[in-house]
């Protein structure tokens, strides 16, 4: 299993303006995952983070807008860039232990309210 | 698209209650079919998966039953409790990637 921290866990952000979500996790993992899941919502993939190489975007989602740093083994960021109240929504980081099976733990999450 | 469909919506069961969650899946590439859930304020937990060489497995309280000629699996919840009123995802796994369904909020009524 893994324990994952994020930070923060909610803010409320003026439109056009950039929040950058950390998340940490207590052991090492190579891929880490964002989603995003809004509110009543089911979570979708923005992007998978492997250390040491560029984050693989989801259809839908870029670079300039979510830019990801994977800068160890343990930890990423993900940056919601010039937000508009559309980007509302929890951010999750997850990660995943390959192998046999794809057992992904995730965070808490981060609520994000953009006014 | 790949897309996990996810029914139903919501659900009210009476305490002791068996509430069934059933999903289907469109990738026959999929090898990985886990059911999360969800409390408010708090990230998916898992808590059973599946492989789709197996049709079943139990763990608990809870069981997914898995038809790979249909592309369809389930959750059953059995004794059902308050304490298991959440939301559940079904998801499909490929390449340590998870596609979710839309998500069942459940509710357990004493």
């Amino acid at each position: 299993s893994a324990v994952i921290s994020q930070k923060p866990s909610r803010d409320i952000c003026q439109r056009g303006t950039s929040l950058t979500i950390q998340c940490q996790v207590d052991s090492q993992v190579t891929m880490m995952f964002w989603y995003r899941q809004q509110p009543g919502q089911s979570l979708t993939l923005i992007a998978t983070a492997n250390q040491g190489s560029e984050a693989t975007y989801e259809s839908g989602f870029v670079i300039d807008k979510f830019p990801i740093s994977r800068p160890n083994l343990t930890f990423s960021t993900l940056t919601v860039s010039n937000m508009s109240p559309e980007d509302s929504s929890i951010y999750l980081c997850s990660v995943a232990f390959g192998g046999v099976g794809v057992e992904a733990f995730f965070g808490q999450g981060t609520r994000l309210t953009v006014v | 698209q790949q897309q996990v469909k996810q029914s139903p919506q919501s659900l009210i069961v009476q305490k002791g209650g068996i509430p069934i969650i059933n999903c289907a899946y469109e990738n026959t590439a999929f090898d990985y079919f886990p059911w999360y859930q969800q409390f408010p304020g708090k990230g998916p937990a898992l808590l059973i998966a599946i492989r789709p060489d197996v049709s079943e497995k139990k763990e608990g309280r809870f069981t997914i039953s898995f038809n790979k000629s249909a592309k369809q699996f389930s959750l059953h919840i059995m004794d059902s409790q308050p304490g298991d009123s959440a939301t559940y995802f079904c998801a499909a796994g490929l390449n340590e990637k998870l596609t979710f369904g839309t998500g069942t909020r459940l509710t357990i009524i004493p």
